[in-house]
């Protein structure tokens, strides 16, 4: 049972380059989220995944797209990369929202470099 | 707007102490809050959940208490271990749909 998988582990851009991070999870929850940690600043919301078919944005939407492919997936597009964007990535998953009272599972996080 | 607070940034104890982690809120209007652990380059690992009628929630030797009038949760470590260094976050509800995380305790334990 792998739980909730992020690829890749490190990745390093040029400004203005694009590139996805993926997420899957094996414990057929319904909401997924994206989030990043900075120092200082703990984590936060990107984009969130309710169910299959929706997302929505989070706190710090802006330069980032996402797609939920399926029940177990969840993609994070960066379309033009920033230096402000350089942070480590982390995908999680709950049974279902934040009413439901399920716990937040995370993965090891994309460490990304943007220069 | 919620806010969350951690204090102390980090601590050091001795193996073997009794050690208490704190965690404020601004906000009481919570569906819960949790508490997870962050070894070093790695993703967070939830600890315990506390539901917003609740006041406290027990696994192994952690004790999570939750004070929703005052705002405020603990997180009790009993016989701290090696072990147990890492660093401890909680996390509130905040609106419909989303977290707020504080920035974190840093925890050392010394053998």
């Amino acid at each position: 049972n792998a739980g909730v998988t992020q690829t890749p582990k490190f990745q390093v851009l040029k400004t203005g380059q694009s590139m996805t991070l993926q997420c899957a999870q094996d414990m057929n929850h319904n909401s997924m989220y994206w989030y990043r940690q900075d120092p200082g600043m703990g984590l936060r919301l990107i984009y969130y995944s309710a169910s299959e078919g929706t997302t929505d944005k989070g706190e710090v939407p802006n330069g980032y797209n996402v797609s939920r492919l399926n029940k177990r997936e969840f993609s994070l597009r960066l379309e033009s990369a920033a230096p402000s964007q350089t942070s480590v990535y982390f995908c999680a998953s709950s049974e279902a929202g934040i009413r439901s009272n399920s716990p937040l599972h995370f993965g090891n996080g994309t460490r990304l470099t943007v220069t | 707007k919620q806010e969350v607070t951690q204090i102390p940034a980090a601590l050091s104890v001795p193996e073997g102490e009794n050690l208490v982690l704190n965690c404020s809120f601004t906000d009481s209007a919570i569906y819960n809050l949790q508490w997870f652990r962050q070894d070093p380059g790695k993703g967070l690992t939830s600890l315990l959940l506390i539901q917003s009628s609740q006041r406290e929630q027990t696994s192994g030797r952690l004790n999570a208490s939750l004070d929703k009038s005052s705002g405020r949760s603990t997180l009790y470590i009993a016989a701290s271990q090696p072990g147990d260094s890492a660093t401890y976050l909680c996390a509130v509800t905040s609106g419909t749909y989303k977290y707020i995380f504080g920035t974190g305790t840093r925890l050392k334990v010394l053998a």
